[in-house]
């Protein structure tokens, strides 16, 4: 098992750009979420997936974050337009069941926004 | 508002030593304590979790010790090794409607330095 998979591994991006980061879950999981890190704030939940549906999206920052799971095996999260604010490193984490118990993390991607 | 207060932030051990780190909840609702270890470059990996029926739980070297009224829960790393030198987070979570625990609330970590 090759575990969650998440590219890019780093990101550099100037101001305005929009950002993608992709996400390949453990496969049969159901469950998928994103999270961010940051030295300030910690780890945060963005998004919850169950079954490829967002459960709770509570913890998007703003209309900028948008994510997407089209199918079992793939997930995005993209921010259109970025900024430097949104440095950090982004996680992406998969489970199987719906208790949603977070098991696994992906290495995560670093994004810098200059 | 901080639901999850974590202590210390970083942690010197000698190799064999015990490695203790604390956490302090304020939500009573939280039902479902786990500890994540994260390497650098790495994810977090959930290592053990607890619920507050039990007081305490045990996986080979690393217990968590758990004090409901108190609101506090801690690991216990014994015979720590220099492999064990990573961050730790504690976190917790209340129970959805639906019988899910996947919101955890992170405490903000320690780093965690076994020396040989």
């Amino acid at each position: 098992d090759a575990g969650v998979i998440q590219s890019p591994r780093h990101e550099v991006t100037e101001m305005g750009q929009e950002v993608t980061l992709r996400c390949k879950p453990i496969s049969g999981h159901n469950s998928l979420f994103w999270y961010r890190q940051t030295m300030m704030r910690g780890l945060e939940l963005l998004i919850y997936f169950n079954n490829n549906v967002p459960i709770d999206d509570s913890g998007m920052p703003e209309d900028r974050f948008s994510a997407k799971m089209p199918n079992a095996s793939f997930s995005t999260l993209k921010i259109q337009p970025s900024e430097p604010r949104d440095s950090a490193v982004y996680f992406c984490a998969s489970s199987q069941g719906t208790a949603g118990v977070l098991r696994d993390f992906g290495a995560g991607t670093r994004l810098s926004v200059l | 508002q901080q639901q999850v207060k974590q202590s210390p932030q970083s942690l010197i051990v000698q190799k064999g030593g015990i490695s203790i780190i604390n956490c302090a909840y304020e939500n009573t609702a939280f039902d479902y304590f786990p500890w994540y270890q994260q390497f650098p470059g790495k994810g977090p990996a959930l290592l053990i979790a607890i619920r507050p029926d039990v007081s305490e739980k045990k996986e080979g070297r690393f217990t968590i010790s758990f004090n409901k009224s108190a609101k506090q829960f801690s690991l216990h790393i014994m015979d720590s090794q220099p492999g064990d030198s990573a961050t730790y987070f504690c976190a917790a979570s209340e129970e959805t409607e639906g019988g899910s625990n996947y919101k955890l609330t992170f405490g903000k970590g320690t780093l965690l330095t076994v020396n040989p």
